[in-house]
């Protein structure tokens, strides 16, 4: 079965530092991953996703997360961090079947601090 | 598109009342997903469709959910009779596939069963 996991329930980060939300997966065969974000009284949006190819990849509002098959992680990051970044972080697998549902993480909440 | 569209966005009711949610998805979209957010279980799929057929319920917590998706464009999930542990917010979401696309979340119901 598959599962993700996200190690920190809180990240804390100085505005301009570099931000990494961390997660890790398990899954059967070669995954599908994606991050999405939540703002407060929102729904959770579409940031990114990797499905095959180069293992950095690029989303939206300058995002990015790296792919590393022999670690089986998937960390969210961003060169520099805004306040407007914090927000609720949710990391996301599926596997390589067509009806393999998609599993979300507990959520990371991240702090930019001014 | 207007993305997917939920409402109420806020519903307060007492308990033993029947409480429906509806959701409008994407156009074109295949699959409609309903979850279910809390603070203490995080993000909870309940169920599931493909061209409006049930695929998987098995999130749903017992007999009083039920979801319906009449059309492609419209779905519900009632609860009846509703229950004080009932209070959460649902989201509705929307995608192109089940596991290799990413999904469409929108705004949310927030219901509070007094």
């Amino acid at each position: 079965a598959q599962s993700v996991a996200q190690p920190e329930d809180q990240v804390n980060v100085a505005e301009g530092n570099p931000l990494t939300v961390k997660c890790t997966y398990s899954v059967s065969g070669n995954p599908y991953l994606f991050w999405y974000v939540q703002y407060p009284n929102r729904g959770l949006q579409f940031l990114l996703k990797y499905i095959t190819g180069d293992n950095l990849v690029k989303g939206s509002y300058g995002f990015e997360a790296e792919f590393n098959k022999s670690q089986t992680s998937f960390h969210l990051k961003k060169p520099s961090a805004l306040v407007s970044d914090s927000a609720l972080y949710f990391c996301a697998v599926s596997g390589e079947t067509s009806y393999d549902k998609v599993i979300f993480g507990p959520g990371t909440s991240l702090s930019v601090i001014p | 598109d207007a993305g997917v569209i939920q409402s109420p966005r806020h519903e307060v009711t007492e308990m033993g009342q029947e409480v429906t949610l509806r959701c409008k998805p994407i156009s074109g979209h295949d699959y409609l997903f309903w979850y279910r957010q809390t603070m203490m279980r995080g993000l909870e799929l309940l169920i599931y469709f493909n061209n409006n057929v049930p695929i998987d319920d098995s999130g749903m917590p017992e007999d009083r959910f039920s979801a319906k998706m009449p059309n492609a464009s419209f779905s519900t999930l009632k609860i009846q009779p509703s229950e004080p542990r009932d209070s959460a917010v649902y989201f509705c979401a929307s995608s192109l596939t089940v596991g290799t696309s990413g999904q469409y979340f929108g705004p949310g119901t927030r219901l509070t069963v007094l």
